[in-house]
Parts: structure tokens; C-alpha cells; sequence
């Protein structure tokens, strides 16, 4: 098993600029969550999905959208990229049975 | 969702045995406490968890009050490898239960010195 894999690793936006983070997971896991963290901030949730084709706001959720089609990708879209969403992104899952989350590599995204 | 208080850092040398507590005074009935460990560009990684009185795995042990207004994470043994920064989170994580989301806050980071 792969685990929680993110794509791309790095990514460098100019301001205004869209992208979207891709989380996947092979494990079969219903929730599915994703956090930025920011130095000396901790991890701060920005959405979570908690089955195929749900969605919710997490803590952070201004300024990111969400969608989960399928169960094992959840994907961050990124409409107008702007300089304060510089920040490592963390996906994670877990399955409905336990408390652990697992989570993905993260994606180190710079907007200039 | 419970606040949870940390210390903000904390130092110790290999070999010893390191506690950190987290203080979670409005803790629900219904909540779990779990710990998580973070080294520098990795995601955090489950540690443990526990409801009541104590819990032991091959990485640490967690003890908790009967009043379970507190809760201390214990690292046997420590390595320099234990450098981490460690989260205390709490939260009814039982399906349905209200905190699908749990807030990781900003964790104590441990540093290990030789």
C-alpha cells in the first residue's frame, strides 16, 4: 500500500494564479482531511470530508475549495492563489473504525 | 471541541524518561485524548490514545486523572530521535460524534540534547 500520497510535493504560484492539490489514498478510509501549517502555528484544518461526495469547513476553509468524487481522492482547489496561503499542505485519512489519522508527505506551496 | 494547553517547548537529555502534560479542563464525556508526533517536513504520525486511567504501547504511555482534566504523554528512554513536536488533541472522534475535524493546535516541541 502507498498510504496517503499528495501531488505535487512543491508548487510556486504567482499571485491570482488557481491550482489544485490531489490527495489520494489507498486504504479504503472514509474521512479524509486537509491542514495547512504554518511555522510556529501548528496544523490548521481547512476541510474535511467524512465520505464520497461530502464535504465540510474545517477551522481555515476561507479562500479553498474541496471536492471528493471518489472516496479515495480529495482534492484542495485554489481559485486566486494569494501570498498568505504560502504554506505546507497536509492530507491525511482514517477509517471510520479509528481514532488514527495517516498522513500524506505534504505539498510546500510559495505564492509570490 | 476541548482546548487543549501545551508547553511550548521543552528540553531533555537521552536517556531520560520525558513527560509532557496537556491540560483539557472542559473535556466532554465523550471525548478521546490522542497524541501525535511531528518531525521537521514529515506529517504527523499517530502515537497513542486513551479514554481513562492508562495506556501503554511499544512507543509510550499515556496516563490520564480520574478527573481527566489533564493528560500526560510519557517517552520512556528518549533518543535524540525524539526531537519532535508532539500535539495533544481531544475530541469525540466516534462516527457522528461531532469532531470529525480535530484541531491540532500548536504542540510542544521536544528537543533532546546528548
Amino acid at each position: 500500500n502507498a498510504g496517503v500520497t499528495q501531488t505535487p510535493k512543491f508548487r510556486v504560484l504567482k499571485t491570482g494564479q488557481s491550482m489544485t492539490l490531489l490527495c489520494a489514498q489507498d486504504m479504503n478510509h472514509e474521512y479524509m482531511y486537509w491542514y495547512r501549517q504554518d511555522p510556529g502555528m501548528g496544523l490548521r484544518l481547512i476541510h474535511y470530508s467524512v465520505g464520497e461526495g461530502t464535504t465540510a469547513k474545517g477551522e481555515v476553509p476561507d479562500g479553498y475549495n474541496v471536492s471528493r468524487l471518489k472516496k479515495q481522492n480529495f482534492l484542495l482547489g485554489l481559485e486566486s492563489a494569494a501570498p498568505s496561503q504560502t504554506s505546507v499542505y497536509f492530507c491525511a485519512s482514517r477509517p471510520l473504525s479509528s481514532y488514527e489519522q495517516y498522513f500524506g508527505p505534504g505539498t510546500r506551496l510559495t505564492v509570490t | 471541541l476541548a482546548k487543549t494547553t501545551q508547553p511550548i517547548s521543552m528540553d531533555s537529555y537521552e536517556g531520560q524518561e520525558v513527560n509532557i502534560t496537556c491540560s483539557h479542563n472542559n473535556i466532554a464525556t465523550n471525548d478521546y485524548i490522542t497524541w501525535y508526533q511531528q518531525f521537521p517536513s514529515q506529517g504527523p504520525r499517530f502515537i497513542i490514545q486513551g479514554y481513562k486511567t492508562k495506556v501503554t504501547n511499544e512507543v509510550a504511555s499515556l496516563f490520564i486523572p480520574a478527573d481527566r482534566k489533564s493528560s500526560t504523554l510519557s517517552l520512556p528512554r528518549v533518543s535524540l530521535s525524539d526531537t519532535a513536536v508532539y500535539y495533544c488533541l481531544v475530541g469525540d472522534i466516534r462516527p457522528g460524534g461531532g469532531a470529525d475535524g480535530l484541531t491540532f493546535g500548536k504542540g510542544t516541541h521536544l528537543i533532546i540534547q546528548p
